[in-house]
């Protein structure tokens, strides 16, 4: 039973450039999360989707941020026009439920932005 | 918005050390969980053990044991007998209040484990 799978792993990014995160939640699971784990501010929610719809998007920056997750496919994050700042560690969850109990992390997406 | 705190940012031990990990969280909810995940060199975040606010019985599951004091707001995770593989980030966390789910979560800085040989 395959995990939550990210890709890609590393993602180098010019400034100004759009960035795609990649999100296959575990089978089964149809709620993701979406964190971003900055190296002086640590792991902050960003957004939290069901399936087509976005329940919770209290933690995404207002501008050049946005996810989905359709009925078909992965999660994605996007990231257009990236800046410097945004480097960082991209991390997806998945939960069975809508509670959210128990997360299932997937290895994350290193953005580098140059 | 409610904090959770790790004070220790690095902790080095020899193994076969007992070793503690601090947390301390606020709250203002009457109920409540807390969690601690692990995230090891591969990246990922495991989830070690989720506790509620009322039942406040220590818990021990192998090696891994955790002390819940409400009357501090300390909820701290011991490793006994600590492995090199142990050597992980570990983080405290907790759902943030009046949150859409139990998934959104606000985590501690997390505490840089070290077990040496």
């Amino acid at each position: 039973n395959a995990g939550v799978m990210q890709n890609p792993r590393h993602l180098v990014r010019r400034r100004g450039q759009e960035a795609r995160l990649r999100c296959s939640p575990m089978k089964g699971h149809s709620h993701v999360y979406w964190y971003r784990q900055l190296p002086e501010e640590g792991l902050k929610f960003m957004v939290y989707l069901q399936k087509e719809n976005i329940i919770d998007e209290s933690g995404m920056p207002k501008e050049r941020f946005s996810a989905e997750f359709p009925k078909e496919g992965p999660s994605i994050l996007r990231i257009q026009q990236v800046v410097r700042g945004d480097s960082a560690a991209y991390f997806c969850a998945s939960s069975p439920t809508a509670g959210g109990e128990k997360l299932f992390f997937g290895s994350g997406t290193q953005l580098s932005v140059l | 918005a409610q904090k959770v705190t790790q004070a220790q940012t690095e902790i080095s031990v020899v193994e076969k050390e007992d070793v503690t990990l601090d947390c301390v969280y606020e709250t203002r909810d009457t109920t409540y969980y807390l969690f601690w995940y692990k995230q090891p060199p591969s990246g990922e975040l495991v989830f070690l053990i989720r506790r509620n606010s009322f039942d406040e019985q220590n818990e021990i599951s192998g090696r891994y044991s955790w002390n819940f004091q409400k009357s501090t707001s300390s909820f701290n995770f011991t490793i006994t007998a600590s492995q090199v593989v142990d050597s992980a980030v570990y983080f405290c966390a907790r759902p943030n209040a009046g949150g859409t789910s139990y998934g959104k979560l606000t985590f501690g800085q997390g505490t840089i484990l070290t077990v040496h040989p």
